[in-house]
């Protein structure tokens, strides 16, 4: 079965801390992709990022991070010095083939200026 | 100009009504999904098409249905609307050549807000 977990519901930072959200998956595949979205409150989804499951490199865009684990399966994404700009619903999802994504229940950042 | 539209972008029917909701792409993508999300679910599989011709149920289909115009449009159908089908729909696209690189990349529309009373 798959399953992606995103077991922090809500999070609240001040302006400029740095924040990590978590995601946990489960599949029996040894190929498939994660991936990133942001919802901002206006309501669309923006991709942030897709990792395949054979590289495990960390990736940095910006003030963004990825942390891919596959011994913990886990592929968490840190948000550096946060701005209120990054006050969204942050969804993690598994791609396993057969053209399906399974999404997390989102986690819900809010930056507190 | 978006390459993924939907229409209406918010919709409040009454219980009861049959109610369209439409995807257009110019993506060129011969895949497309319907997902709703609810608060604390996360987004959800509706229906997809790989092309006009193939249609598939996904996670959560029951009372609903699609209907694959053109490859550019795939529209979702209730066809006796209730209360608990209020959520925020999506429709989205993707393309499944261009090996690795293309993998799982979903593009998707800007949602559409539907209340049911």
């Amino acid at each position: 079965a798959q399953k992606v977990t995103q077991a922090q519901t809500e999070i609240s930072v001040v302006e400029k801390e740095d924040v990590t959200l978590d995601c946990v998956y489960e599949t029996r595949d040894t190929t498939y992709y994660l991936f990133w979205y942001k919802q901002p409150p206006s309501g669309e989804l923006v991709f942030l990022i897709r990792r395949n499951s054979f590289d495990e490199q960390n990736e940095i865009s910006g003030r963004y991070s990825w942390n891919f684990q596959k011994s913990t399966s886990s592929f968490n994404f840190t948000i550096t010095a946060s701005q209120v700009v990054d006050s969204a619903v942050y969804f993690c999802a598994l791609y396993r083939g057969a053209n399906n994504l399974f999404f997390g229940t989102g986690t819900r950042l809010t930056v507190i200026p | 100009d978006a390459d993924v539209t939907q229409t209406p972008r918010n919709r409040i029917t009454k219980t009861g009504k049959r109610i369209m909701l439409e995807c257009s792409q110019t993506k060129g993508h011969d895949r497309m999904y319907w997902y709703r999300q609810d608060p604390g679910l996360g987004l959800r599989l509706i229906y997809y098409s790989f092309d006009v011709k193939d249609i598939n149920k996904g996670e959560i289909s029951d009372g609903y249905s699609v209907s694959r115009q053109a490859q550019a449009k795939f529209s979702l159908s209730l066809e006796s609307a209730i209360p608990n089908q209020t959520a925020l729909y999506f429709c989205a696209t993707s393309d499944p050549g261009g090996g690795w690189n293309n993998w799982g990349e979903q593009f998707f529309g800007p949602g559409t807000r539907l209340t049911v009373l």
